[in-house]
């Protein structure tokens, strides 16, 4: 299955800043998954972004706030935006495994903090 | 919105003993998939049951999944203090007979092995 890099793995961040995150895939892959996990809460996601379009936005989610770039097939970033305390969360990328025999990949996760 | 619910929220247990924590959900799913999360990092793969099939097994973790009651369980048999974390369902959506392709995660259990 697919190998994520995510950086950074966690920040503090003033409000009002941005903060992007990456991910980087050891294979190419169609679609990538962007997801948000407030304190102890569930996973959300937040968008789909697949190569050379744009990417598509849960609802609650809007491109302004949350910008997402897809370069090529190995390769995605999320933007946080304007950020407040409210963004704090951990924010996740995924992967599909090729033939979903082994589910999704995700990365290891970055931990934002907003003050 | 979230799809599934997961029993209990938290379960606390002794080393040696078994640990069953089920998930429902609402939706028809093409699969169900089963994550663990170690102290708010990446998320790991643990099994994937499809809608046609009602059990599985990979080493100490049996799924059963009941699609007629929209209802899955994962047993984690003679358990071990590594297997402390936060266990998600997540589910893999069919949408006008296509796969969404993404997933959606229940709430989680906490599970607190004592050694």
């Amino acid at each position: 299955s697919a190998v994520i890099s995510q950086k950074p793995s966690r920040d503090i961040c003033q409000r009002g800043t941005s903060l992007t995150i990456q991910c980087q895939v050891d294979s190419q892959v169609t679609m990538m998954f962007w997801y948000r996990q407030q304190p102890g809460q569930s996973l959300t996601l937040i968008a789909t972004a697949n190569q050379g379009s744009e990417a598509t936005y849960e609802s609650g989610f809007v491109i302004d706030k949350f910008p997402i770039s897809r370069p090529n097939l190995t390769f995605s970033t999320l933007t946080v935006s304007n950020m407040s305390p409210e963004d704090s969360s951990i924010y996740l990328c995924s992967v599909e495994d090729y033939d979903r025999v082994y589910g999704y990949t995700f990365g290891s996760g970055t931990r934002l903090t907003v003050v | 919105s979230q799809q599934g619910e997961e029993d209990p929220q938290a379960l606390s247990i002794q080393e040696g003993e078994n640990a069953t924590m089920n998930c429902s959900y609402k939706t028809s799913i093409n699969n169900l998939q089963w994550y663990r999360q170690n102290s708010g990092r990446g998320l790991v793969h643990l099994i994937l049951i499809r809608s046609n099939e009602r059990e599985k097994h990979s080493g100490r973790l049996r799924v059963t999944l009941d699609t007629s009651k929209k209802s899955s369980s994962l047993l984690i048999t003679a358990s071990r203090a590594a297997d402390t974390a936060s266990y998600f369902c997540a589910t893999d959506a069919i949408a006008g007979g296509t796969s969404y392709g993404k997933l959606t995660f229940g709430q989680g259990t906490i599970l607190t092995v004592h050694p």
